[in-house]
């Protein structure tokens, strides 16, 4: 069967630090796979999706960025974070458009 | 441009009500459109996932419906109980630009004992 792991679970950061989340999908190849954002009281963004390795697509500017060095991970990372990085963070990943999305457990990022 | 909104936003109910909750969207041309459940501080649980094709779907007390041409989905929840309290979401998979799902802002529910 397929699971998603996303990590860590938290993580406080102060402001100007780098950040690197880690999200992995087994029991499936070349997965679409997805991060999103949920900022508090928000609703949920879109910040970055890949349909193969090496394919980033960017749905809103930001000092945040993606990698897909594998077929099944994928990395959200930024050079220095902004108070407003502060959210949960979700990774997603699907099978393709006539499928659903699975979402892993999600990073509560606190930038202080 | 897909948007999606849910209502009511906030719903208290006494345990053992049957419940629905609403999702509208604008743009009928999708090719999918799937329930979640989200705990406080936790992921998104998938609940139902409605083909365009499809009318409905059920697992267990939950009930989802579909009609694409007015843009409205509802998610029936029988008999409810405490633990069914959490946000539920839907979101809609344009089958046009982006083909990504596009999300409501939830419902919170309210379950009391």
């Amino acid at each position: 069967s397929q699971t998603i792991h996303q990590w860590p679970a938290t993580l406080v950061q102060p402001v100007g630090s780098p950040l690197s989340l880690e999200c992995t999908v087994e029991g499936t190849s070349n997965p679409n796979l997805y991060w999103y954002r949920q900022a508090a009281g928000r609703g949920l963004q879109l910040l970055f999706y890949s349909v193969g390795i090496g394919q980033i697509s960017s749905e809103v500017p930001q000092n945040l960025s993606a990698s897909r060095p594998q077929d099944r991970q994928f990395i959200l990372s930024s050079k220095k974070l902004l108070l407003s990085d502060s959210g949960f963070y979700l990774c997603a990943w699907s099978e393709g458009v006539y499928y659903g999305y699975t979402f892993g457990s999600g990073t509560r990022l606190t930038v202080v | 441009k897909q948007e999606v909104t849910q209502i009511p936003a906030a719903l208290s109910v006494p345990e053992g009500e049957n419940l629905v909750l609403n999702c509208s969207f604008t743009d009928s041309a999708i090719y999918n459109l799937q329930w979640f459940r989200q705990d406080p501080g936790k992921g998104l649980t998938s609940l139902l996932l409605i083909q365009s094709s499809q009318r409905e779907q059920t697992s267990g007390r939950l009930n989802a419906s579909l009609d694409k041409s007015s843009g409205r989905s509802t998610l029936y929840i029988a008999a409810s109980q405490p633990g069914d309290s959490a946000t539920y979401l839907c979101a809609v998979r344009p089958d046009n630009y982006g083909q990504n799902f596009v999300f409501g802002p939830g419902t919170r529910l309210s379950v009391l004992p």
